[in-house]
């Protein structure tokens, strides 16, 4: 079934870890997206890809770092976890032509200690 | 820039009441405006896009250039419209086309 997969769906951890969010979808998308959503609060986009081998950062600037070299798989690394990395991280989808219908993952509720 | 704004956080109302979620944005350019809703334990999902103008679950809204707003209208609450809403608004920043999302309305509807 087309999907957009996020995993883990809760991570706690110490700081100072390497941290990968993992993001797949099924559905053929070209583009791709992070959103970081703090409680109460809006999605600020951090980083985003047009296609393999595209990666941008967004509006929010962010320590971490994504890669995209197959089309389906678009994860976030954190080299070293703070506790102001503590987020709910969305990843979504989108076909190629228009951003607007975007297809969100379950997202990730990040806790670092 | 771009900027969405939800001025209310929460919002109550009965059921069979109309309601309204309000939603203003700033945008130099030719603004498409949308509503993403996240139900209790569900994902963010598309509820509807003003050049649609199509009505979803009962929900309407119209873009109104001149105050700059799109709000969201329901005439009849019911409890399963209790959700988080949020206003996006389309963009192009840079040469490239963004989705910005405002804070969100969390509405209530009870019985």
């Amino acid at each position: 079934e087309a999907d957009i997969y996020q995993t883990p769906r809760y991570l706690v951890i110490g700081t100072g870890k390497k941290i990968t969010l993992e993001c797949s979808q099924t559905m053929g998308h070209d583009k791709m997206y992070w959103y970081q959503q703090d409680p109460g609060m809006e999605l600020h986009l951090i980083h985003y890809s047009y296609g393999v081998n595209s990666t941008e950062k967004g509006d929010l600037s962010s320590e971490s770092t994504v890669s995209r070299i197959r089309t389906e798989h678009f994860p976030l690394t954190l080299e070293s976890a703070r506790p102001s990395h503590t987020s709910q991280y969305l990843c979504a989808s989108s076909d190629t032509g228009r951003v607007e219908k975007l297809f969100f993952g379950s997202g990730t509720q990040l806790s670092v200690l | 820039a771009q900027r969405v704004t939800q001025p209310e956080k929460l919002l109550s109302v009965f059921k069979g009441a109309p309601v309204e979620l309000k939603c203003n944005y700033s945008y130099s350019g030719s603004p498409e405006l949308f509503w993403y809703v996240q139900y209790s334990r569900q994902r963010l999902q598309l509820l509807l896009r003003h050049i649609s103008r199509e009505s979803i679950k009962g929900f309407t809204a119209d873009l109104n250039k001149g105050e700059t707003s799109f709000h969201l209208k329901k005439p009849f609450a019911q409890e399963e419209d209790s959700a988080m809403y949020y206003c996006a608004l389309s963009g192009h920043q840079g040469g490239s086309e963004k989705l910005v999302f405002g804070k969100g309305t969390k509405l209530t509807v009870n019985p």
